[in-house]
């Protein structure tokens, strides 16, 4: 297993335009969670998938996100109308309980211009 | 709400001195403890994992404690080398709900000069 894999790895998007992004988790991993990250700070949680079942949003998570996880594989996330404030990086993580520590994937780096 | 504060925010120190980066937190009610590494525009490469039950965890040049009681962690660097210059966070898992999700600080910005 290669682990958690991100796509794409970089995103530069006009104002307004939709984007998608895809995580691939670690095969045998159920828990899939997303993360927010801007410039300094540390990542922010945004929402937590248990197999195919979103259990957890945070409120960052506006109505112009949603995110999926089909048949509790991988995962995407999409912005609507993306807005300037939205540039940041996304990180995935993915596990099969706390007890085992996370493994994170190489995060998709979001411009808005 | 679990804070996680990370002291100080950058340190820069000459290669082969031995350094601690400091974490705090407000809230003992956690699960455990994962420290990680960031290089520029990357993601998250875990460095070590404490259970709340455990005291300590050893990787190479890196030891990791934890004292639940008081809300600290600590990573001990020894021998630091340039490659290890790098953004390293904390993060702990809160106790209280069920998604297990990760609290992190702002990290700490290492630079180690040759």
């Amino acid at each position: 297993d290669t682990g958690v894999s991100q796509d794409p790895r970089h995103k530069i998007t006009k104002r307004g335009q939709n984007v998608t992004f895809r995580c691939d988790p670690i095969s045998e991993h159920n828990r899939l969670y997303w993360y927010r990250q801007t410039l300094g700070q540390g990542p922010e949680f945004l929402t937590y998938f248990q197999n195919e079942a979103q259990l957890e949003k945070s409120r960052l998570l506006s109505d112009r996100f949603s995110a999926e996880r089909p048949k509790g594989s991988f995962s995407t996330l999409e912005i609507q109308r993306t807005e300037q404030g939205d540039s940041a990086m996304y990180l995935c993580a993915s596990t099969l309980g706390a007890y085992y520590g996370y493994t994170f994937g190489s995060g998709t780096r979001l411009t808005v211009v | 709400k679990q804070e996680v504060t990370q002291i100080p925010a950058a340190l820069s120190v000459p290669e082969g001195e031995n350094l601690v980066l400091n974490c705090s937190f407000t809230d003992s009610a956690i699960y455990n403890l994962q420290w990680f590494r960031q290089d520029p525009g990357k993601g998250l490469t875990s460095l070590l994992l404490i259970q709340s039950s455990q005291r300590e965890q050893t990787s190479g040049r890196l030891n990791a404690s934890l004292d639940k009681s008081s809300g600290r962690s600590t990573l001990y660097i020894a021998a630091s080398q340039p490659g290890d210059s790098a953004t390293y966070l904390c993060a702990v898992v809160p106790l209280q709900g069920g998604s297990e999700k990760l609290v992190f600080g702002k990290g700490t910005k290492l630079t180690v000069n040759p």
